[in-house]
């Protein structure tokens, strides 16, 4: 079945520091890869996606994601975390240009002062 | 401004009380669709629409009814509650999924509690 995992609930890093949340595919063929934040009480938010060409992408907020075809891993990054990255991370997989998309669990990232 | 908005943010009801879910977008988007979040589930589809008069399930189908007689409108219907229906909905809009690229655009949410 395809799918796609974050394999940590929670990351905490201290402010400052270079953060990384986690992400791998089961997909067959090239599929499409996505990053949404959520905010409290908020709807999620578009961060970044990878559809194909340059494995590094650039997004909001200064976040970036790098997409391995070997590893199946779509890991989001960001050099220095700020307390207002402190929300709820979803990581997404479209399998094909005609399949709907696929959400992960969520990684609730902390950033802490 | 480009958005989706849902009504009611927030609705407690009680068990076999019909209810309706409003979703609405203003970008002209031909795909909508319906998910429930959970704790440690992440995010569930519900049934989606390619376009007017066109729906189709998701992954949890079971309980809810959808329409799609505008191409704005995406109402997610109830027709008899249950408590295991308690939680976070959202609505999301994305331009037509065969481009593959498209991202999705999501309401504000409701919260649904069922008593």
């Amino acid at each position: 079945a395809q799918s796609v995992a974050q394999p940590e609930d929670q990351v905490n890093v201290a402010e400052g520091n270079p953060l990384t949340v986690k992400c791998t595919y089961s997909v067959s063929g090239n599929p499409y890869l996505f990053w949404y934040v959520q905010y409290p009480n908020r709807g999620l938010q578009f961060l970044l996606k990878y559809i194909t060409g340059d494995n590094l992408v650039k997004g909001s907020y200064g976040f970036e994601a790098e997409f391995n075809k070997s590893q199946t891993s779509f890991h989001l990054k960001k050099p220095s975390a700020l307390v207002s990255d402190s929300a709820l991370y979803f990581c997404a997989v479209r399998p094909n240009r005609d399949d709907k998309i696929i959400f992960g669990k969520g990684t609730r990232l902390h950033i802490l002062p | 401004e480009a958005q989706v908005t849902q009504n009611p943010r927030y609705l407690i009801t009680v068990t076999g009380k019909k209810l309706t879910v409003t979703c609405s977008q203003n970008m002209n988007h031909e795909y909508m669709s319906w998910y429930r979040q959970d704790p440690g589930l992440g995010l569930r589809q519900i049934y989606y629409s390619m376009n007017v008069e066109v729906t189709d399930k998701g992954d949890v189908p079971e309980g809810y009814k959808v329409s799609r007689k505008e191409k704005r409108n995406f109402p997610l219907i109830l027709e008899s509650p249950s408590p295991n229906q308690t939680s976070l909905y959202f609505c999301a809009s994305s331009p037509r999924i065969a481009g593959g690229t498209d991202t999705q655009y999501f309401g504000p949410g409701t919260r649904l509690t069922v008593l």
